[in-house]
């Protein structure tokens, strides 16, 4: 069971929108930055945000993100078939002796 | 950015320990916090520990009892040790400075746990 829960799947159409949540705890999520991932299939995962909402170079700004509280999110808009991929959210957790924790994972479709 | 490599046997009998090496090129080994990562097949991320090159470990307290990190400055090299392996860990080993901006991984290695 993961520290952070994340929805298993998500799913949209080329060109929509999709949002995939991210619940915490006050010891993660509430007190230090969230980081996003994006892993492709055989691949290692991919930095896509962090200190919450800041994108590296090189991410387009089709991705952002957002916190509030003990939840973030992630979202995407205009998909398209090459984000089709699983999707991590990650944060140092206080209470675990300062651990880097993991969501679940949330797989997208591109329908 | 940093570049990182991992290697070692991709097969490791039960019970016995997996060893894996971190090649780290492109940037100072003194200036992150270096992780290893697993990912079981099919599964999620998990995070094993961290190593600072002061010799500062923090390990995930489900593994702590079997991990043991260490660093090579001279070689530019960081070490993973987990002792008493079972099938539950097999996965895919990954070296990676997480946690900001500079956020980098290797390709990850397939470690193995069978007789």
């Amino acid at each position: 069971q993961s520290v952070l829960t994340q929805p298993p799947s998500a799913s949209g159409a080329p060109g929509q929108s999709v949002t995939i949540s991210c619940s915490g705890h006050n010891s993660n999520i509430k007190s230090n930055y969230v980081y996003w991932y994006q892993q492709l299939p055989g691949t290692a995962p991919k930095l896509l945000i962090y200190s919450d909402y800041e994108r590296p170079s090189g991410v387009p700004d089709r991705f952002s993100a957002s916190k509030s509280g003990t939840s973030a999110s992630l979202a995407i808009s205009g998909l398209r078939s090459d984000d089709e991929a699983d999707y991590y959210c990650a944060t140092w957790d206080d209470n675990l002796s300062g651990s880097w924790v993991f969501g679940g994972g949330t797989r997208l479709t591109v329908l | 950015q940093v570049q990182l490599r991992e290697s070692g046997p991709g097969l490791v009998k039960p019970s016995e320990t997996l060893s894996l090496t971190c090649a780290v090129s492109g940037g100072s080994i003194t200036d992150y916090y270096w992780s290893w990562i697993r990912q079981s097949p099919g599964k999620g991320l998990q995070w094993i520990g961290y190593i600072y090159h002061t010799g500062h470990t923090n390990y995930n307290p489900s593994l702590k009892s079997r991990v043991t990190m260490s660093l090579d400055t001279s070689r530019s090299q960081v070490s993973l040790t987990l002792i008493s392996v079972t099938a539950a860990d097999t996965a895919v080993y990954y070296c990676a400075n997480v946690g900001g901006v500079s956020d980098s991984w290797g390709q990850g290695t397939l470690v193995r746990v069978s007789s």
